[in-house]
C-alpha cells in the first residue's frame, strides 16, 4: 500500500516549457486534490476532484490544467511554465466515509522554472 | 470567503513543556472541519487532528489536543509533554460543508515553525 505517489520529484524547467505532474493513489479515494507550496506559506489549492470525471477550480487554477484520468490518477499540466510557478507541488486524496475528512498527501514534487 | 490566520511565524520551546498553537478562522458556513497538519523538515504533510464545527467535546490525539472555541473562533492546538521530534511547522486548515463532499475546499494557513529546545 504505497499511499499517494507522485512523480517526478524534482524538475527544472525553463520558462515556457510545459510539463505534467502525476499522482496516484491506491486507497481507492474519491477525491484528489492539488496544492502548491511556495516557501515559507501555507498550501494554496490548485484543482480539486470530488470523484472520476470531474473537475473543480480552488484557489489559484491559473496557468494549469488538470485531468482525472481514473478513480486512481489525478495530474497536473503547466503549459507555458514561468517563473511564478517555482514551487512545491503536492497531491492528495481524501475519502468523505473517513470521520476526519483527513487528506492524505503525496511527498511532493519541487519544481523550479528558470 | 473562509480564512485561516496563525500569527506565530515561530516559537521556541524547551523539551517536555506544553506548547499551544494558535489559528483563528473565519467563516459564514455553520458547517465546517478544522484540521491540524504536521511538516517536518523533510517536507511531507502529516496529518494530526480533527475537529467539527458540531463536536460536542474538543478532540485529542496523544499528546496533541485542540482547543476549540467556537464563539472567538479559534481553534488552538495544544501538545503536552514536547519532545525534540516535535520541531516542525504546524498548518492550521478549514474545511466548509462538514458533511458533504469530501472534496470541499480546504484552505490552509500560513503556518507556524515549531522550534524544541534539549
Amino acid at each position: 500500500n504505497a499511499g499517494v505517489t507522485q512523480t517526478p520529484k524534482f524538475q527544472v524547467l525553463k520558462t515556457g516549457q510545459s510539463m505534467t505532474l502525476q499522482c496516484a493513489q491506491d486507497m481507492n479515494h474519491n477525491s484528489m486534490y492539488w496544492y502548491r507550496q511556495d516557501p515559507g506559506m501555507g498550501l494554496r489549492l490548485i484543482y480539486y476532484s470530488a470523484s472520476e470525471g470531474t473537475t473543480d477550480k480552488g484557489e489559484v487554477p491559473n496557468g494549469y490544467n488538470v485531468s482525472r484520468l481514473n478513480k486512481r490518477e489525478f495530474s497536473l499540466r503547466l503549459e507555458s511554465a514561468a517563473p511564478s510557478q517555482t514551487s512545491v507541488y503536492f497531491c492528495a486524496s481524501s475519502e468523505a466515509t473517513r470521520p476526519a475528512y483527513e487528506q492524505y498527501f503525496g511527498p511532493g514534487t519541487r519544481l523550479t522554472v528558470t | 470567503a473562509q480564512k485561516i490566520t496563525q500569527t506565530q511565524p515561530g516559537m521556541f520551546v524547551q523539551e517536555k513543556e506544553a506548547v499551544t498553537l494558535d489559528c483563528t478562522y473565519d467563516t459564514s458556513d455553520p458547517s465546517y472541519g478544522l484540521f491540524w497538519y504536521k511538516q517536518p523538515s523533510s517536507g511531507e504533510m502529516i496529518f494530526l487532528i480533527y475537529q467539527g464545527s458540531y463536536d460536542q467535546q474538543n478532540a485529542t490525539e496523544g499528546r496533541y489536543s485542540l482547543n476549540f472555541q467556537k464563539a472567538r473562533k479559534s481553534a488552538n492546538l495544544v501538545i503536552s509533554a514536547s519532545q525534540l521530534g516535535d520541531s516542525a511547522m504546524y498548518f492550521c486548515a478549514m474545511r466548509e460543508q462538514e458533511g458533504y463532499s469530501s472534496a470541499s475546499k480546504i484552505i490552509f494557513g500560513s503556518g507556524t515553525r515549531l522550534s524544541i529546545r534539549p
